[in-house]
């Protein structure tokens, strides 16, 4: 069972900031958070991934909250490319999945 | 960065018949490659974990002689659909992890699987 969960869809503009949430309250101390995107008949595609520090890539930003409970993830100037399935998870042994947010990023 | 090739991409057989799908991590070693079906409009669900020179392990639900996984080297996995029936139509994905944390798991491009 997926230990996350997110909201099930969101809109966004293009050129603006999106903000995907993801609680995790659930998870352990040592397993780390991971995002991942499935852009449609793709395979998921791993975007950015922390265990308690904020973190930035060339893709997107994470934050996370200090209890571990909840993070964000921010993709700071979002195109229409970016329209997919965001997957928030942890890396219990197994990596699972739970609903995602589908994201449209919008012209 | 970590490379999962996934062959075939698309496959059409008929009821009955058996279908052989292929995830290679191409530049690194894989222990442990994952075996994900996805129906439309749903999530990834996990199928099995494929361990290398040991069996595979299964998730509850999924039925192991149907679906036969062989995990013969350490930088192949492959899985059989046995007697395929349309029902097992479907997109199966693989994914495996480099053993560094830093590329996370690294997924296969998919397989779309159409039994007729």
């Amino acid at each position: 069972d997926a230990k996350t969960t997110q909201p099930p869809s969101m809109d966004c503009a293009e050129g603006r900031a999106a903000n995907l949430p993801c609680n995790h309250s659930t998870i352990s101390g040592n397993e780390y958070v991971y995002w991942y995107r499935q852009i449609h008949s793709q395979g998921p595609q791993y975007i950015i991934h922390g265990l308690k520090n904020n973190e930035t890539n060339e893709m997107a930003s994470l934050i996370i909250t200090e209890d571990r409970k909840s993070s964000t993830l921010i993709l700071p100037h979002a195109t229409l490319r970016d329209t997919a399935v965001y997957y928030c998870t942890s890396n219990d042994y197994k990596l699972s999945f739970g609903a995602g947010t589908t994201v449209t990023v919008r012209a | 960065g970590a490379v999962v090739s996934q062959h075939p991409s698309r496959v059409i057989c008929k009821s009955g018949t058996s279908v052989k799908i292929e995830c290679r991590s191409l530049d690194f070693q894989a222990t442990t490659m994952f075996w994900y079906r996805q129906f439309p409009k749903q999530s990834l669900m996990l199928m099995a974990t494929s361990n290398e020179g040991s069996k595979a392990t299964y998730e509850q639900g999924v039925e192991k002689d149907k679906f036969l996984i062989n995990h013969a080297s350490l930088t192949l996995s492959t899985l059989t659909v046995t007697s395929a029936h349309p029902e097992d139509s479907s997109f199966y994905i693989c994914s495996a992890k480099e053993g560094q944390h830093h590329y996370g798991y690294t997924f296969g491009s998919g397989t779309r699987l159409t039994v007729v």
